[in-house]
């Protein structure tokens, strides 16, 4: 079957701009996570859900960014007012479980705010 | 705050050899810790996962070990290929269902 599938898989915008990323999980998997990596670091994590609820965002850096799951199935990250920090690999996975928490990751956005 | 370490950084090694990548963690409360091997810009790919109250996994020519209680796992590769080269990331999640917190990755690059 399909995997994780993350759209664009590319994204170059200029500073100030408003982005979305989009994550569509493997059909049928209850959760889902958004995580970024800078280059050279691992992942670290910013938000997930279960079913349409987002139970932890903790990781979510400030209120520039934020995610939705509305029926439970893809998700939006969102990013107003990019900064050049906020350049980096975001990657979406999703399990399809909630306790066995085999993570299946996408190939990832990569998002470079000029 | 669980921390995640790999060592080394980096690793080189020639065509054939056995070797070893180390993982720590510092809170040896965790649910369950995956082995990832990740592609220059591309996703991660889940190698093995390993149970809180397992020892060890084993995949083809991969084998991961957990002793937890040291707060310590390796990921052992046997008779390196060039294609094994990657970056290979550890991480552990403290709960079920909940985030995975990762390690920086180790590097790999075998030669031919």
């Amino acid at each position: 079957g399909a995997g994780v599938s993350q759209s664009p898989r590319y994204k170059v915008t200029k500073r100030g701009q408003d982005v979305a990323l989009r994550c569509d999980p493997i059909s049928g998997h209850v959760s889902l996570y958004w995580y970024r990596q800078a280059l050279g670091q691992g992942p670290e994590f910013l938000t997930y859900f279960n079913y349409e609820a987002q139970q932890d965002k903790s990781g979510l850096p400030n209120d520039r960014f934020s995610a939705e799951r509305p029926k439970g199935s893809f998700s939006t990250l969102e990013i107003q007012r990019t900064e050049q920090g906020d350049s980096a690999m975001y990657l979406c996975a999703s399990s399809r479980t909630l306790n066995v928490n085999i993570q299946y990751f996408g190939a990832g956005t990569r998002l470079s705010v000029l | 705050k669980q921390e995640v370490t790999q060592i080394p950084a980096a690793l080189s090694v020639p065509e054939g050899e056995n070797l070893v990548l180390n993982c720590s963690f510092t809170d040896s409360a965790i649910y369950n810790l995956q082995w990832f091997r990740q592609d220059p810009g591309k996703g991660l790919t889940s190698l093995l996962l390993i149970q809180s109250s397992q020892r060890e996994q084993t995949s083809g020519r991969l084998n991961a070990s957990l002793d937890k209680s040291s707060g310590r796992s390796t990921l052992y590769i046997a008779a390196s290929q060039p294609g094994d080269s990657a970056t290979y990331l550890c991480a552990v999640s403290n709960q079920a269902g909940t985030a995975l917190i990762f390690g920086k990755g180790t590097t790999l690059s075998v030669s031919s």
